[in-house]
């Protein structure tokens, strides 16, 4: 049963580019969220999706966008890359159900993005 | 605002002595708590989750406990172990904040041998 996975696992882009980061959830999980961890942080909340749409939305600029598809994975986009966007890039999945259900939500490895 | 916070931001045990990492929450309506733990260069793993209606919980060699009157939570490791050696995260979920988690930024855990 393979968990969260995400790709690529490391890139680097140049300021002002774009990225689309990929994840597929842990099999069995409907629900998909993204966090961004910058060095020496805790992760902080982007955003969730859920049935193909956005739930749920953090602190974070329309620069960041996101997708799911029918098959519960997700992309997350950054637009207009600034410097500060350099961080580890963490998807998340579990069942909607979970939390009624004792499911817990997993994490991937991560997409580390380096803007330079 | 929500806030998580750890008291200790590193930690340095034995190797074979007991762990207690402690995490502060302020939202008295926190309902869900996970703690996590990263090592350098992965995603967080989970450990060990505790839901608002129990106060403690028991894993294979680590117990969480929770203290709703002082909103603290605590995950405590037996005989740690080299292996133990990583970041730390609590991290909690209020019901009518749907899916998202608020993280603390770590207590960082060495293990001396």
């Amino acid at each position: 049963d393979a968990g969260v996975t995400q790709s690529p696992t490391h890139l680097i882009k140049t300021r002002g580019q774009q990225v689309t980061l990929r994840c597929s959830p842990k099999s069995g999980h409907d629900t998909v969220s993204w966090y961004q961890q910058a060095l020496g942080q805790g992760p902080q909340f982007i955003f969730q999706y859920y049935e193909e749409e956005e739930r749920q939305r953090g602190n974070f600029p329309d620069r960041f966008s996101g997708h799911q598809f029918p098959n519960y994975s997700s992309e997350l986009n950054v637009n207009a890359l600034l410097l500060g966007d350099s961080a580890l890039y963490l998807c998340a999945s579990w069942g909607f159900a979970g939390r009624t259900s004792g499911n817990t939500i997993y994490f991937g490895e991560g997409s580390w993005l380096t803007v330079v | 605002g929500e806030s998580v916070g750890l008291h200790l931001p590193t930690l340095s045990v034995q190797e074979g002595d007991n762990s207690i990492i402690n995490c502060a929450y302020s939202n008295s309506a926190s309902d869900y708590f996970i703690w996590y733990k990263q090592e350098s260069g992965k995603g967080p793993q989970f450990i060990i989750d505790i839901r608002s209606n129990m106060d403690k919980r028991q894993g294979q060699r680590v117990t969480v406990l929770l203290n709703k009157t002082v909103k603290h939570l605590s995950l405590q490791i037996a005989a740690t172990q080299p292996g133990d050696s990583a970041v730390y995260f609590c991290a909690e979920n209020t019901l009518n904040t749907g899916n998202q988690f608020y993280f603390g930024t770590g207590t960082s855990l060495t293990v001396i041998p």
